[in-house]
């Protein structure tokens, strides 16, 4: 079964410093999103994309943050400067359309800001 | 999007039929119900969704109420792997985020 893959895995970053996340939506999906989890928390919406421009963002994904497509099969959430309470999972998902059809998660990149 | 309300945990005997309840008494008619799970450190699975019908895949089955305003989601036979955070999630027809709540933590014990 397709499903979404999402690099690194663990990711350790000193604060300030920039950070990519990477993902690999599932290949037929035309939308694309990103959430977060901090540790002990609920699972929050940042950013859905489609089209090359973002769709919605919540009021966490500030001017810090940014996505992009950058070829065909990669989605990257960026993170300018990294703060401290920006230590959370980052989950990528994707879905066909913005129908009825499910979203589909990926594993998650766990960010680690020093 | 409509809230939900779950209770906040649940055991079921391993074997067993769980059945995990959602009440969405402020749904309106173009809101889906949907069902995701989280097991530990992994990231959301999609399990089902529906709108007014009961709906059935080789994960689960969703009942909805006639009147829509609550669901209930059932495993029909719980394994050990079935332990996990299970949401239930109302969103609009052409909408773009899912909004997770805190979720029911189902233990299945043998």
């Amino acid at each position: 079964e397709p499903e979404v893959t999402q690099t690194p895995s663990h990711q350790v970053t000193q604060m300030g410093q920039e950070v990519i996340l990477r993902c690999v939506p599932i290949s037929n999906h035309l939308y694309f999103y990103w959430y977060r989890q901090i540790l002990g928390q609920k699972v929050e919406f940042l950013v859905s994309f489609y089209n090359n421009e973002i769709s919605e963002k919540s009021e966490i994904f500030d001017d810090q943050f940014s996505v992009e497509r950058p070829d065909g099969s990669n989605f990257t959430l960026k993170i300018r400067s990294t703060k401290l309470e920006d230590s959370a999972m980052y989950f990528c998902a994707s879905s066909e359309g913005l129908g009825v059809q499910p979203q589909h998660f990926g594993d998650g990149t766990r960010l680690s800001i020093l | 999007d409509a809230k939900t309300t779950q209770p906040p945990s649940m055991d079921c005997a391993e074997g067993r039929a769980a059945n995990l309840p959602c009440n969405h008494s402020t749904i309106s008619g173009n809101e889906y119900v949907y069902w995701y799970r989280q097991i530990h450190s992994q990231g959301p699975q999609y399990i089902i969704h529906g709108l007014k019908n009961n709906e059935t895949n080789e994960m689960a089955s969703l009942i909805i109420t006639e009147d829509r305003k609550s669901s209930t989601l059932i495993l029909p036979h719980a394994t050990l792997r079935d332990t996990a955070v299970y949401y239930c999630i109302v969103r609009v027809v052409g909408g773009n985020k899912l909004v997770f709540g805190a979720g029911t933590i189902l233990r299945v014990k043998s």
